[in-house]
């Protein structure tokens, strides 16, 4: 079946430490999103990215990296230098905007940070 | 930039209607979307609204006037497993935002017997 998976669900990590939080769709899809959501809040915009070897920061970019080396996976590490890294990060797919009119992005199933 | 505005919470009994509102700013528009999350999900998309106007699906129906930058969501014959929150989003266009996806903070709906 065709989805958008990511993994793990659930992560800790130590302060100092980096931790990359793995996001694969199988849709096609040639946008992704990266998103952080704290207890009680909307979503935030990390990064994102339209196309293969591109993406751009989003508004809380600040302590995050990503790389979009193919299509179908678009990973984000979380460095040290993001001082609030707790919260719960989801990622998501969809179409090219100027493909066609259903272009609702899919989600993945998240992925809980916990720094200990 | 984009920046997007919804009521933080909202209560209703089992039964009745309720309307989400939500205003924007954005660099370009590229459509409206709207998203359902249960806490300790994902969210699960809704409706989809790039032209002005109504569009209905079963008992959710969504608003757009762009002149306005104005959208509603409305919830018709409420039912318990409708408490969620609800998520306004914007994207913006290809040229001024590069199609970014941006989300406003959601509205709690709490549902009552």
């Amino acid at each position: 079946d065709g989805g958008i998976t990511q993994s793990p669900k659930y992560l800790f990590r130590k302060e100092g430490q980096n931790v990359t939080l793995s996001c694969e769709q199988n849709l096609n899809h040639d946008a992704m999103y990266w998103y952080r959501q704290d207890p009680g809040q909307g979503l935030r915009l990390i990064y994102y990215s339209q196309i293969v070897n591109d993406f751009q920061k989003g508004d809380i970019a600040e302590g995050y990296s990503v790389s979009r080396e193919k299509k179908e996976s678009f990973p984000l590490t979380v460095t040290s230098a993001q001082k609030n890294p707790t919260a719960f990060y989801l990622c998501a797919s969809s179409v090219g905007a100027s493909v066609s009119k259903n272009t609702e992005a899919f989600f993945g199933q998240g992925t809980r940070l916990t720094v200990v | 930039g984009q920046n997007i505005d919804q009521p933080t919470e909202m209560t209703a009994t089992e039964g009745a209607i309720v309307q989400i509102n939500c205003t924007y700013q954005t660099s370009g528009f590229n459509g409206l979307f709207w998203y359902q999350q249960h806490a300790g999900e994902a969210p699960t998309f809704l409706s989809y609204n790039v032209l002005d106007g109504l569009e209905e699906k079963g008992r959710f129906s969504s608003f757009l006037s762009r002149s306005k930058g104005y959208s509603y969501l409305l919830l018709k014959e409420l039912q318990m497993k409708d408490s969620a929150s609800y998520l306004c989003a914007v994207r913006g266009s290809l040229k001024a935002a590069g199609n970014k996806l941006t989300f406003g903070g959601g509205t709690r709906v709490l549902v009552k017997p």
